[in-house]
């Protein structure tokens, strides 16, 4: 167990949807990412958070957002959804901004029918 | 850019033998981490063994060993003894310690198979 929590396990939704994805970082860590993983494009990078700011941003499409709350707990929201946006998507955190090994949730299988 | 390449989209090994993944990647910095994850079926992210780019000593974990080629810009994962357990999607995987952002750069990993 890596300490990082996602929620939903599983989610299952239509085209035009938005569905909201949670992450509780490990105790402790203030850096939050979140990751797609998907057959053709792999393990992408999205966003990073920090201390409740954004830090970093990857491939995130502008149809998803994200955030980090007070207590570092992070939700990704996608809108809009299409059928390729199917993917499984993970939660790392680490203690720091940089620098520090990632520890990663158990993702969220995310189908778009 | 940095990028990390993983040659070998699949490899065999039988149970209790040595078998290598090979990963090289490109990048102009001097300060990074080079890590190996592994996947299994369960699909967790599981961190295998990390590697400073400043140490030359190669990093050993258990029955995990690396060999880090800075200069060649490789770093390759073996795996001694194997189990049936080792079966599992590895992503070697860079992250830059000195920039802004912390996070990692994956390979397209490579699905080893441990046959009994």
């Amino acid at each position: 167990d890596s300490g990082v929590t996602q929620t939903p396990k599983h989610l299952i939704t239509a085209t035009g949807q938005r569905v909201t994805l949670r992450c509780s970082p490990r105790s402790g860590d203030l850096s939050v990412y979140w990751y797609q993983q998907s057959l053709d494009q792999g393990l992408q990078f999205l966003i990073q958070y920090y201390n409740g700011e954004e830090r970093a941003k990857g491939n995130i499409l502008e149809r998803f957002s994200a955030q980090q709350f007070p207590d570092l707990h992070s939700e990704l929201n996608l809108s809009s959804l299409e059928l390729g946006d199917s993917a499984l998507y993970f939660c790392a955190s680490s203690a720091r901004a940089i620098g520090t090994e990632a520890f990663f949730g158990q993702g969220t299988r995310l189908t778009v029918v | 850019a940095q990028t990390v390449t993983q040659s070998q989209p699949e490899m065999s090994v039988q149970e209790a033998e040595t078998v290598t993944l090979s990963c090289t990647y490109d990048t102009s910095e001097n300060n990074y981490y080079l890590f190996w994850y592994k996947q299994p079926p369960s699909r967790q992210m599981i961190l295998v063994i990390r590697q400073e780019a400043y140490k030359q000593q190669n990093a050993t974990e258990n029955r995990f060993s690396v060999n880090f080629q800075k200069a060649a810009k490789s770093f390759s994962l073996k795996i001694s003894d194997s189990q049936l357990g080792d079966t599992a999607m590895y992503f070697c995987a860079f992250m830059n310690y000195g920039g802004s952002q912390g996070n990692l750069i994956f390979g397209k990993g490579t699905k080893l198979s441990v046959k009994p």
